[in-house]
């Protein structure tokens, strides 16, 4: 069984600090993945996707792989409180071009 | 660009009716994947669709099934309905089966009362 593991949270962090947000996954052969954000009552909003180890920006958001340690990770700089979501996690089964999500992250930007 | 498109967003259905959702993808997306979501069980892919073909299926019971037409428009159909199967149904669509980044629809909230 593949697993994709996420502390559940809450996270809570003061306004424009940096949250970091972890994810761990089981299968070694994984390439590909994916951090969503979801909002109370909406559908997952695709934010970020890493393929490579190392990091990836995209604005106010950075990924990082590490698929010797099986862990990516979701950096957001300068919080708001209009990040306050769940962030999901998710592996990409290439054979059977299924997303595995963990359970999600909620995250709480105080202002 | 349009985004993915999932009709009705609302359903009450009782048990052992049974239920069709339908799906639009993003134009030019043609693979079509459909998960389920529950508080207790999370997201779970149930199937994957392309070229009007069943390519992938999660471990959901033949209830469970769908189909892609020649447009991509995708439909998935749950027979004979249970209390369990009261979840939000969510459509994702992705250019293409080499292209990995998928992109969800706003679901259907399934109810079966």
């Amino acid at each position: 069984q593949k697993e994709v593991e996420q502390n559940s949270g809450p996270l809570s962090v003061p306004e424009g600090a940096i949250a970091s947000l972890n994810c761990t996954y089981s299968d070694r052969g994984s390439q590909s993945f994916f951090w969503y954000r979801q909002y109370s009552g909406k559908s997952p909003e695709l934010i970020m996707s890493i393929y490579s180890n190392g990091d990836k920006e995209d604005g106010r958001f950075t990924a990082q792989l590490n698929k010797a340690s099986q862990y990516v990770s979701l950096l957001i700089r300068d919080s708001q409180p209009s990040d306050s979501a769940t962030y999901l996690c998710a592996v990409l089964d290439t054979g059977r071009r299924a997303l595995t999500f963990g359970s999600g992250t909620r995250l709480q930007v105080q202002p | 660009k349009a985004g993915v498109t999932q009709t009705p967003r609302y359903l009450i259905k009782t048990r052992g009716q049974q239920v069709t959702l339908s799906c639009s993808p993003i134009s030019g997306h043609r693979s079509v994947s459909w998960y389920q979501q529950t508080p207790g069980q999370g997201l779970q892919f149930l199937f994957e669709y392309f070229s009007e073909t069943q390519r992938n299926k999660g471990n959901f019971p033949g209830r469970f099934s769908g189909r892609q037409f020649s447009n991509s428009r995708s439909e998935m159909n749950v027979s004979t309905l249970e209390l369990g199967d009261s979840a939000l149904y969510l459509c994702a669509s992705s250019l293409s089966r080499s292209t990995y980044e998928q992109y969800f629809g706003p679901g259907t909230r399934l109810t079966v009362t």
